[in-house]
Formats: structure tokens, C-alpha cells, sequence
């Protein structure tokens, strides 16, 4: 099974600051991998799809980088409505997909 | 709009069984695999199984094969996960999901869950 790290488990900031989530892989995942915000209540909700890809609807300030085991999701100036907890998600073949197990964005 | 809404959870002992149902809406159903995913109380989210468009491929993350059963029936639009020979490590909130066009691992929409709680 491939271990998804994310890091920080915990990233407090302040509106308009940027964000920088990493996730570190196992095993090398080529670029395949994915971002999901989540919110209390509420599904979550797919951001970043093969490393760098944004979702149908996502903001332009939500980016996604990298490869191999290292990723990165970049929110570039911090909404209000961005905190959250995110998580990463990976698919390799042959293996089972997992998720990492979260970074909480919180209100500085 | 794509809708996913779940059913079948409730409280079962131990050893027990339950089925759950996700039934879409607004979208082509036989055209997306689709996907069960859980959350435990105060984790993370788990992966739990997937199913290809037409049923033809199954998997499941390895705490419940044998245990659990995905399937799906197109001409109800309806996706299902029987599960038996539970145990209290899985009591989550079950959510269903509509993967991402074409693929067999991002989930663009999910339902608002069903809580699945296994105690005696």
C-alpha cells in the first residue's frame, strides 16, 4: 500500500496570504494524483486531479505541482472561504487508492 | 444538476450485515465508474471500492475484501456496497461518489453520506 504525508498537519494563515500544502508519496506515483478540500458538513470536494489539473469550477488561485513521490497544492492568495482540511489522494496501478491524512488550514 | 443520495445505514452487531444504496441523478449514469468512500469519527477519509461502468471491475481496499461487495445496477441508476462480517472498526459515514469522466480514481461528486455504526 502506498502512505500518502502530508504536511503540515496544521497550517494556520492569514486572508490573502499564500498557502503551501505539501503531500509526500511512498512510492513513486508518476503524476498521478489528486487535491480534495473539505469542509465541516459539506462533501468534499475534488480541486486538483493528475498533479496538476484543475477541476471543472475550481479558481484559478488553487494550483497543483509535481511528480514522482513530492506534491504540492499552492493556494496562491488565501480566500476566506479556503479554510479548510485538504487532503491528497493517489492512484497507482495495482495498488489500492489511499488518502493522505490531511492538513487543516485554519484562521491565523 | 448531478445528485447522489444515499441510503441503507444504520446500527448493526457486530458479525452483522448491512446494504447500502446510492442512487444518481442528472447525469449518464452507465457512462462514470463509481466509488465508496468512508470516514471514521475523527479520521481521515478511506478509500473503500470502486466499479467500472459496466460492473466488469471491482476493487477494494484490502480491510474489507471478502467482507464487502460493490455492484450496481444502470438500469436504476443506483449503486450499492453490501457489507458483511462487520466489525466496529467499520463504523464511518459512507459516501458515495461519481468518479471523474473516464477515470477510475478521481471523484467529482459525492452524496451526503450514510453513517454506518456496528456495536452490540
Amino acid at each position: 500500500e502506498i502512505v500518502l504525508t502530508q504536511s503540515p498537519a496544521t497550517l494556520s494563515l492569514s486572508p490573502g496570504e499564500r498557502a503551501t500544502l505539501s503531500c509526500r508519496a511512498s512510492q513513486s506515483l508518476s503524476s498521478s494524483l489528486a487535491w480534495y478540500q473539505r469542509k465541516p458538513g459539506q462533501a468534499p470536494r475534488l480541486l486538483i486531479y493528475d498533479a496538476s489539473n484543475r477541476a471543472s469550477g475550481i479558481p484559478a488561485r488553487f494550483s497543483g505541482s509535481g511528480s514522482g513521490t513530492d506534491f504540492t497544492l499552492t493556494i496562491s492568495s488565501l480566500e476566506p472561504e479556503d479554510f479548510a482540511v485538504y487532503y491528497c489522494q493517489q492512484r497507482s496501478s495495482w495498488t489500492p487508492i489511499t488518502f493522505g491524512q490531511g492538513t487543516r488550514l485554519e484562521i491565523k | 444538476e448531478v445528485q447522489l443520495v444515499e441510503s441503507g445505514g444504520g446500527l448493526v452487531q457486530p458479525g452483522g450485515s448491512l446494504r447500502l444504496s446510492c442512487t444518481g441523478s442528472g447525469f449518464t449514469f452507465d457512462n462514470y465508474w463509481m466509488t465508496w468512500v468512508r470516514q471514521a469519527p475523527g479520521k481521515g477519509l478511506e478509500w473503500v471500492a470502486n466499479i467500472k461502468l459496466d460492473g466488469s471491475e471491482k476493487y477494494y481496499v484490502d480491510s474489507v475484501k471478502g467482507r464487502f461487495t460493490i455492484s450496481r445496477d444502470n438500469a436504476k441508476n443506483s449503486l450499492y456496497l453490501q457489507m458483511n462480517s462487520l466489525r466496529a472498526e467499520d463504523t464511518a459515514m459512507y459516501y458515495c461518489a461519481r468518479n471523474l469522466y473516464a477515470s477510475g480514481a478521481w471523484t467529482d461528486y459525492w452524496g451526503q453520506g450514510v453513517l454506518v455504526t456496528v456495536s452490540s
